[in-house]
């Protein structure tokens, strides 16, 4: 499709179950960005692939989580052992390459999915 | 460290009136800003993006111009409509490398356009 696409769209799992979000991003875009956007907070920064180089994981708040992006393209973010404050709407966004051009850097547009709302009980 | 603040929290005018969103962010060494839109229950959506080289960025009714001297953005919306009650959020990328890709977000304002 033509933009990032996530999936499931919605998730409701016991406490102490692993899930597994999927984001497709959008063809070409070599940033790739997970979000956690819990009920009526803002946007926390989990985790942010760029290219081969290695992901800046700073985010992510326990070892619970981690994430892949195989060969740069589809992104997994896996939660381990879920507990009931992992509950949340996951976010994937996507952007092209900086690049120079006439006028200076130029930096690509960001692109968010519709999210994956995870429901832990 | 760059901090990005969104005022007002939250806003609610009547159809028809013109309004202004308000972004500061700390660092004025920033490459863009990009203005959002988040309706409830989804995911963000794009609005407009200013590269640092330019000044505003015009989109139907929407304006967002860019300071970068004051660490300001405003986001202009004219003629409100009660479609554009939504949640606006500015994200500033600054830097190269580094944590969180160099994005930071705002809070957001939430908006609400009353019939």
């Amino acid at each position: 499709g033509a933009g990032v696409s996530q999936s499931p769209s919605n998730k409701v799992t016991e406490k102490g179950k692993d899930v597994e979000l999927r984001c497709d991003p959008i063809s070409g875009h070599t940033a790739l960005y997970w979000y956690r956007q819990s009920l009526g907070q803002g946007l926390e920064f989990l985790i942010y692939f760029q290219g081969n180089s290695a992901p800046d994981k700073s985010g992510l708040p326990s070892d619970r989580f981690s994430a892949e992006r195989t060969g740069g393209s589809v992104s997994t973010l896996t939660i381990q052992r879920t507990q009931q404050e992992d509950s949340a709407v996951y976010l994937c966004a996507s952007s092209s390459r900086p690049h120079f051009r006439q006028g200076g850097l130029y930096t690509g547009e960001l692109f968010f999915g519709e999210g994956s709302r995870l429901t832990v009980l | 460290k760059q901090e990005v603040t969104q005022i007002p929290a939250a806003l609610s005018v009547p159809e028809g009136e013109n309004l202004v969103l308000n972004c500061s962010f700390t660092d004025s060494a920033i490459y863009n800003l990009q203005w959002f839109r988040q309706d409830p229950g989804k995911g963000l959506t794009s609005l407009l993006l200013i590269q640092s080289s330019q000044r505003e960025q015009t989109s139907g009714r929407l304006n967002a111009s860019l300071d970068k001297s004051s660490g300001r953005s405003t986001l202009y919306i004219a003629a409100s409509q009660p479609g554009d009650s939504a949640t606006y959020l500015c994200a500033v990328g600054s830097g190269w490398g580094g944590s969180q890709g160099n994005l930071i977000f705002g809070k957001g304002t939430k908006l609400s356009v009353k019939p």
